[in-house]
Formats: C-alpha cells, sequence, structure tokens
C-alpha cells in the first residue's frame, strides 16, 4: 500500500526558510523510474509543480522558482525534503507531495493529503 | 514553454455528458492525466496516458486526446461528480516541466 505524507510549520514567517518533509511508504525512491514531486495550490488557486526528485538522485525544478527551491533525499531513506527560501506571502498554499513523474504508468495516481503552510507578512 | 488552457466552469445537469477540453500547442507530443479534486481534498487521478481510467474510477470517466487538445468526458454525470479537474502533460522540449492546466469547475445543476 502506497502512502506519502508532508510534514512542516503550519506558520512562516516572511523571509525565512520553509523546510517540509515527505514520508512515503509502500515504494523505494531507489527503484529505477520512481520519482516524487512536490506540488502547491495557492488558496482557491490551480495546481502548480514545483520540483521533482528521481531514483538516481536526478533533480528538477519549476523554472521561475527555481533559485529558491531545493528538493532532496531526507536523512530516512523515505523522506524527500523541499526548502523554499526567502518565503514571501505568495508562497501561502495547500504543498502536496505525489509519486508523479509528469509522464507513464501511474504517474500522479498517489498524493499525501497536503500540508497547509501560512506565511506571515 | 507552453500553457494549459481549460475553460474555468462548465455545468450540467444530472445524467447528462460533461466535456472539459485542455488545449496546448505542444499537446500532441506528450500524454495527458487528467485529475480530479474535490474541496479539502487532495487531487486524485481520473485519466492517465489520454485515455486509460486507473482501476476504482468509474467507467463514465473517460479521455481521449486529438492534436493540440485533450479531452475529459463524463457521461451519465452525478451528483457527485462536482469538483475541480485539472490536465495535467510533461514538458520535454527543454527543461523538463510539469504542467497543469487552470482547472475547470464542474457543476451539477
Amino acid at each position: 500500500q502506497v502512502t506519502l505524507r508532508e510534514s512542516g510549520p503550519a506558520l512562516v514567517q516572511r523571509t525565512q526558510t520553509l523546510t517540509l518533509t515527505c514520508t512515503f511508504s509502500g515504494f523505494s525512491l531507489s527503484t529505477n523510474g520512481m520519482c516524487v514531486s512536490w506540488i502547491r495550490q495557492p488558496p482557491g488557486k490551480a495546481l502548480e509543480w514545483l520540483a521533482r526528485i528521481d531514483w538516481d538522485g536526478e533533480t528538477y525544478y519549476r523554472t521561475s522558482l527555481k533559485a529558491s527551491l531545493t528538493i532532496s533525499r531526507g536523512t530516512s531513506t523515505n523522506q524527500v525534503v523541499l526548502t523554499v527560501t526567502s518565503v514571501e506571502p505568495v508562497d501561502t498554499g495547500t504543498y502536496y507531495c505525489a509519486r508523479m513523474c509528469g509522464y507513464g504508468e501511474d504517474s500522479g495516481r498517489f498524493w499525501g493529503p497536503g500540508t497547509l503552510v501560512t506565511v506571515s507578512s | 514553454s507552453y500553457e494549459l488552457t481549460q475553460p474555468p466552469s462548465v455545468s450540467v445537469s444530472p445524467g447528462q455528458t460533461a466535456t472539459i477540453t485542455c488545449s496546448a500547442d505542444a499537446l500532441s507530443n506528450q500524454y495527458t492525466y487528467w485529475f480530479q479534486q474535490k474541496p479539502g481534498q487532495a487531487p486524485v487521478l481520473v485519466i492517465s496516458k489520454d485515455y486509460e481510467r486507473p482501476s476504482g474510477v468509474p467507467e463514465r470517466f473517460s479521455g481521449s486526446s486529438s492534436g493540440a487538445t485533450a479531452t475529459l468526458t463524463i457521461s451519465g454525470v452525478r451528483a457527485e461528480d462536482e469538483a475541480d479537474y485539472y490536465c495535467q502533460t510533461a514538458d520535454r522540449s527543454g527543461r523538463f516541466q510539469i504542467r497543469f492546466g487552470g482547472g475547470t469547475s464542474l457543476t451539477v445543476l
């Protein structure tokens, strides 16, 4: 059974760094072809893909946010971490992690429930 | 680089057919995925690789793609289908990007 769950602070001060952790089970990120993505959704707005990390450590970022995002493996083999530096109120939203390469079998089939992050000014 | 364009809203009566489109210049080169999202919930994959229906998704959901437009069709719409729907593709033309459409709010009258 595949599960993912996001964790992190609910409230972050403007200009600080936001660190979110995705803890997953039921699959290994070391398996050939596996990917984990972070997606966010500002209140009342559309989904926005942020970053992806692959089984071989390759990483990809949303072009417009590349300078402020870092995706990496966590301290445990079943964790992926997203950091967002210098956050602003526009970074407020629900952050999701998903098993998503963006193409291929089962991409997007499994999502975490999301975690709401508010950036205060 | 390209954007995915969806109609902001679609309204249908129960039992009728809802059609939601997703268009982009380069759509024909990539598979389209469709997600359903109800308020306060994570998105759920309803169509994979243009037309494949994941297990557990009702047969009334179908997908197709032709040229620059992908289409999600919901036949015999039920009240429970009222949700936001998002299309998604992967842009591998330059730096890899995953793109989502702006979303379509489906209202069941």
